[in-house]
């Protein structure tokens, strides 16, 4: 098993443009969402999905779309793409949606300049 | 869900136990304690939840006071590579109408000396 795979690890914009980062995992997790990680803080809720075809925002979703066509993938679309987004960013998946046990990515590291 | 406080940062000697606190004084009756650390610069990992009862899993003990106002996190023989940033958080059941929302606070950095 893979678990939960990012893609990318690493990547550099400029404002305005925009990206998508991807997000798979291989155990059949209903539960899906990304969250952001800024220097000196915690993890903040950006969207998630309780199954495919389904998400919802979390604490911080402006600038940022998802969609879930599959089970297995959860990409986050950055549209215009600003220095306020950079930060580490994390997926995580969970089997059903509400057991509280999260499994995380590795991290993408974005850099907006 | 309930808020939780936890301090900063503690230190704790290779070998010995480290019991990391933290406070949700207004956790309500139907509320989960979880406890996840990340090591640094790598994705959060779960290590174990409890609801009132005392729970020990291969990586680590829960103790929750009868009140549920707090918590303690036990690694019993703490290692190098346990010094990570310890999360608490409360979160609700299915009953409460939550999901998988886990909201992370700044949590507790725990440096394990050799």
């Amino acid at each position: 098993n893979a678990g939960v795979t990012q893609t990318p690890k690493f990547q550099v914009l400029k404002t305005g443009q925009s990206m998508t980062l991807q997000c798979a995992q291989d155990m059949n997790h209903e539960y899906m969402s990304w969250y952001r990680q800024d220097p000196g803080m915690g993890l903040r809720l950006i969207h998630y999905s309780v199954g495919a075809g389904i998400t919802d925002q979390g604490e911080v979703p402006n600038g940022y779309n998802v969609s879930r066509s599959t089970t297995e993938d959860f990409p986050l679309r950055l549209l215009s793409a600003a220095p306020s987004q950079t930060s580490v960013y994390f997926c995580a998946s969970s089997y059903g949606v509400d057991t509280g046990e999260l499994f995380f990515g590795e991290g993408s590291r974005l850099t907006v300049l | 869900d309930a808020k939780t406080t936890q301090p900063t940062s503690m230190d704790c000697a290779e070998g010995r136990a480290a019991n990391l606190p933290c406070n949700h004084s207004t956790i309500s009756g139907n509320e989960y304690v979880y406890w996840y650390r990340q090591i640094h610069s790598q994705g959060p990992q779960y290590i174990i939840h409890g609801l009132k009862n005392n729970e020990t899993n291969e990586m680590a003990s829960l103790i929750i006071t009868e009140d549920r106002k707090s918590s303690t996190l036990i690694l019993p023989h703490a290692t190098l590579r346990d010094t990570a940033v310890y999360y608490c958080i409360v979160r609700a059941s299915l009953y409460g109408g939550a999901t998988n929302k886990l909201i992370f606070g700044t949590g507790t950095l725990l440096a394990v000396q050799p």
